[in-house]
């Protein structure tokens, strides 16, 4: 149990054009998602938190109107990367956290975001 | 100031031999979590194990098991009879609850990549 997956898991897109990132929570609900940003060879780092129904909260630096994200329903967040640019490339990561589960969050596979 | 800190960019151990990889953090909050990830090649972050700062005991998952020492901020990782396919990257993250709780987030730590010779 506790399946998280993303789609696309590797997109390549033209300089200005936006794109979706999908994040589901296969076999549980989750109140609370997070989306991560790493490059190469470096560590994780939270671009923001996105609660069921409500806006999502980003962490300082992130702009809000270039990264948009949707947390729609207890199964499914999205981040669309608007008006793309090189810098943009990035591995991309969503996590989930289960109702049930205090603690834990389940990380999906990830999505390679190249922009050319 | 770090939150996370793993001073081994990389480590190399001969197979089945017991390896640790160090993380300190430094927090003032007084509940908080502290876990172990694994990251192979092909980019899927995969949980190991979890200790939460009133746990008594040291955590353990089959071979992973973590030494938890308060005093020092420190939560070393510990493998014991590595294999081929522990090679990976691994992060220590912690998770402070503060006065928002449920919305606690993960801070990681820059990663230590594991490389085990056969």
């Amino acid at each position: 149990g506790a399946v998280v997956s993303q789609h696309p898991s590797r997109v390549i897109c033209k300089s200005g054009t936006s794109v979706k990132i999908e994040c589901r929570s296969l076999d549980f609900q989750a109140t609370t998602m997070f989306w991560y940003r790493q490059f190469p060879k470096k560590s994780l780092m939270l671009m923001a938190t996105s609660n069921e129904g409500s806006k999502a909260t980003y962490e300082q630096g992130v702009e809000k109107d270039k990264f948009l994200i949707n947390h729609a329903s207890l199964t499914l967040s999205t981040l669309t990367v608007t008006s793309a640019h090189p810098e943009d490339s990035s591995f991309y990561i969503c996590s989930a956290r289960p109702r049930t589960v205090s603690y834990e969050q389940y990380f999906g596979p990830g999505t390679r975001l190249t922009v050319t | 100031a770090q939150k996370i800190t793993q001073t081994q960019p990389g480590m190399f151990v001969q197979e089945k031999e017991a390896v640790t990889l160090d993380c300190t953090y430094d927090t003032s909050d007084p509940s908080y979590g502290l876990f172990w990830y694994k990251q192979p090649s092909s980019g899927e972050m995969i949980f190991l194990i979890y200790q939460g700062s009133y746990d008594q005991q040291n955590a353990t998952e089959g071979r992973y098991s973590l030494n938890f020492q308060k005093a020092r901020k420190s939560a070393n990782l510990v493998i014991s009879a590595s294999q081929l396919g522990d090679s990976a990257m691994y992060f220590c993250a912690m998770r402070e609850f503060g006065s928002n709780f449920g919305n606690e987030k993960l801070t990681f730590g820059t990663g230590t990549r594991l490389t085990i010779i056969p």
